[in-house]
């Protein structure tokens, strides 16, 4: 177990510009998530894949994000003409799908920071 | 949707102290429950889960908790608090029967321990 990887751990843009994230689950796990933290609050989902489909978003996804797994292994998110209020810790994390719900193996995050 | 509330936002304690900490869920279905922790500088761990059977679940590090169903609550317990528990800790839901493992989380407690 090599644990969750995220790449880059921070990110500085300018506002206006794209930003690609990527992650690299725990090679065993089909389930890969994305969600969001800002200081003072948890972890709030943005998005699921099973293998390759992403088969939920939330309504905090805004068409400018969007997240892709195109062969069922590593994962990127996007946001693109970034706005402040997109500066967050983007957190993925990865589990195992069962009868029951398998808990999230957590990778470090990107902290992004617009200015 | 489901919502998660812990009630405290810092607890300072000292070494040897005892510790419980506040979660409340608002789903009236089946859940599966979980605490993560997150040690300075590093990612979110699993500490502990219920998914079902016994109430009271142990954890890793002598960490215990207890789902009250009447309640709607999943409060973690710690007999003797060590200064290496200080972290921030989340607790999670995952309503059922959707088995995406999507977990809700609280907005975490920051736990202080005092040598």
């Amino acid at each position: 177990d090599t644990g969750v990887s995220q790449d880059p751990r921070h990110k500085i843009t300018k506002r206006g510009q794209n930003v690609t994230f990527r992650c690299d689950p725990i090679s065993e796990h089909n389930r890969l998530y994305w969600y969001r933290q800002t200081l003072g609050q948890g972890p709030e989902f943005l998005t699921y894949f099973q293998n390759e489909a992403q088969l939920e978003k939330s309504r905090l996804l805004s068409d400018r994000f969007s997240a892709e797994r195109p062969k069922g292994s590593f994962s990127t998110l996007e946001i693109q003409r970034t706005e402040q209020g997109d500066s967050a810790m983007y957190l993925c994390a990865s589990s195992a799908s069962g009868r029951y719900n398998s808990p999230l193996h957590f990778g470090n995050g990107t902290r992004l920071t617009v200015t | 949707a489901q919502s998660v509330s812990q009630h405290n936002h810092h607890v300072i304690l000292s070494e040897a102290a005892s510790l419980e900490l506040g979660c409340n869920y608002s789903y009236g279905g089946t859940v599966n429950l979980f605490w993560y922790v997150q040690y300075p500088g590093q990612h979110l761990q699993l500490l502990l889960k219920y998914f079902s059977g016994d109430p009271l679940v142990k954890g890793i590090k002598g960490f215990e908790a207890e789902f009250i169903k009447s309640k709607f609550s999943f409060n973690l317990r710690k007999p003797s608090v060590q200064w290496s528990d200080t972290a921030e800790y989340f607790c999670a839901v995952n309503a059922l029967p959707s088995n995406a493992g999507k977990s809700t989380f609280g907005d975490g407690t920051t736990l202080t321990v005092k040598p």
